[in-house]
């Protein structure tokens, strides 16, 4: 059983178009994240979720939505897509939002914005 | 949140054991190092935590020294599956995991 599981693991769209990311995990854990990962590997922190609900928006744009239906769901819906938006994205959990212990990510959606 | 400086890469041979330093100059009093392991078409994987001298697991070892302004991610005897990008994050309970990962060293393990 994959513990952090994201789909599409590809998406290649045009700009201005509209696309959602799923992210599903059964580890019963209470905090999930999304990260972004550019093409320098550097992996950014974009939202952080505890049991439904948002504590951390770092400066992402509006057009990226999180919403999470409980809290072993956090989708990502990105509206209006740019060029820039293209990069890996990774879902993430972890027992609780302050933490120091491990951080369980996904497999990464690809996205490709032509 | 301090930050870390780490090679961008680095090369070995099987069989070889690595070590990668990561620098953490103003590392603060309740921070703790983190190592996680990458590889291609994957998310980072938690490899080893430590907060000061020396932890060891099935995987790695870490080692800090007293100041604990770096630390060493000790691979012992890499193989060729070893290849990937190793991450050092410095994190604290007030931080948790609102991190922005560096872009860690790259190892390449040759046979």
């Amino acid at each position: 059983d994959t513990a952090v599981s994201q789909t599409p693991k590809y998406l290649v769209t045009q700009m201005g178009n509209d696309k959602s990311i799923k992210c599903e995990q059964n580890l019963g854990h209470d905090t999930m994240y999304w990260y972004k990962q550019d093409s320098k590997k550097f992996l950014k922190i974009m939202f952080s979720y505890n049991n439904k609900e948002l504590i951390i928006n770092e400066t992402v744009p509006n057009r990226f939505s999180p919403k999470s239906p409980d809290k072993a769901h956090l989708n990502l819906h990105i509206n209006s897509l740019e060029l820039g938006d293209s990069a890996v994205y990774f879902c993430a959990s972890a027992l609780a939002p302050v933490y120091t212990g491990e951080l369980f990510f996904g497999e990464g959606s690809r996205l490709t914005v032509l | 949140l301090a930050k870390t400086t780490q090679p961008i890469s680095m090369d070995s041979y099987e069989g070889q054991e690595v070590n990668i330093t990561c620098s953490h100059n103003n590392i603060a009093t309740n921070d703790y190092i983190t190592w996680y392991q990458q590889f291609p078409s994957q998310g980072p994987r938690f490899i080893i935590q430590g907060y000061k001298t020396k932890v060891t697991n099935e995987v790695a070892s870490l080692f800090i020294p007293a100041d604990r302004k770096s630390s060493t991610l000790s691979l012992p005897r890499v193989s060729l599956s070893d290849t990937a990008v190793y991450y050092c994050l410095v994190k604290n309970d007030n931080a948790g995991n609102m991190l922005t990962f560096g872009g860690g060293t790259r190892l390449m393990v040759k046979p």
